[in-house]
């Protein structure tokens, strides 16, 4: 069966400082990858998604930046962080196969930027 | 640009009540609906999907949903709700001709708040 990893799962960072966030599915080939912020009492935003190696597009223009070095593993960084950036990060992945889009998602990381 | 509509962003009601969370979206061409929940600071769970054939969904912990093409809408209900459904429920849809961008649309949210 697929599963889906993030990590970490909390994470307090001053002002200024680099990200990096890390997600890895296990159990499927070639999945599409995405990531998604909810800022506080507020829905989902689609950042960024991916549909292969070295693949990426850009839903949202910030300071954040997405990787995929790997088949199933996709990175979320920025160089600088903003107090905007505070959130709860999500990644999911779905079947490149399926034209109906169903994602799974992981448990999510929760970032606090002071 | 398509879009999806969860007019209520929040929604109380008392244990054991329905309930019937309201999602709308833009077009009905060729579309898929999901709804999905969020327990507090987990990821999220898919409940139910409509793909095809019957307009009656039926997902996990009781909940069902109806797809009504004329009225592009895909409303979630539970006949009896218990404490442990409160949570944020997510309506979502992709478009079959989407092919290109391969994301699902969400709403808002709906926070269910399941009261005593």
């Amino acid at each position: 069966s697929q599963t889906i990893h993030q990590w970490p799962a909390t994470l307090v960072q001053p002002v200024g400082s680099p990200l990096s966030l890390e997600c890895t599915v296990e159990g499927t080939s070639n999945p599409n990858l995405y990531w998604y912020r909810q800022a506080a009492g507020r829905g989902l935003q689609l950042l960024f998604y991916s549909v292969g190696i070295g693949q990426i597009s850009s839903e949202v223009p910030q300071n954040l930046s997405a990787s995929r070095p790997q088949d199933r593993q996709f990175i979320l960084s920025s160089k600088k962080l903003l107090l905007s950036d505070s959130g709860f990060y999500l990644c999911a992945w779905s079947l490149l196969a399926l034209s109906y889009n169903e994602q799974f998602f992981g448990p999510g990381t929760r970032l606090t930027v002071l | 640009a398509q879009s999806v509509t969860q007019l209520d962003s929040q929604v109380p009601v008392f244990e054991e009540a329905p309930v019937e969370l309201r999602c709308n979206y833009s077009s009905s061409v060729s579309v898929y609906l999901f709804w999905y929940v969020q327990y507090p600071n987990q990821g999220l769970q898919l409940l139910l999907k409509y793909l095809s054939g019957s307009t009656l969904v039926k997902g996990i912990n009781g909940f069902e949903a109806e797809f009504n093409k004329s009225q592009t809408s895909f409303h979630l209900r539970k006949p009896s709700v218990h404490i442990s459904d409160t949570a944020e429920y997510f309506c979502a849809v992709t478009w079959g001709m989407d092919t290109g961008r391969r994301a699902l649309t969400f709403g808002s949210g709906t926070r269910l708040q399941v009261q005593p």
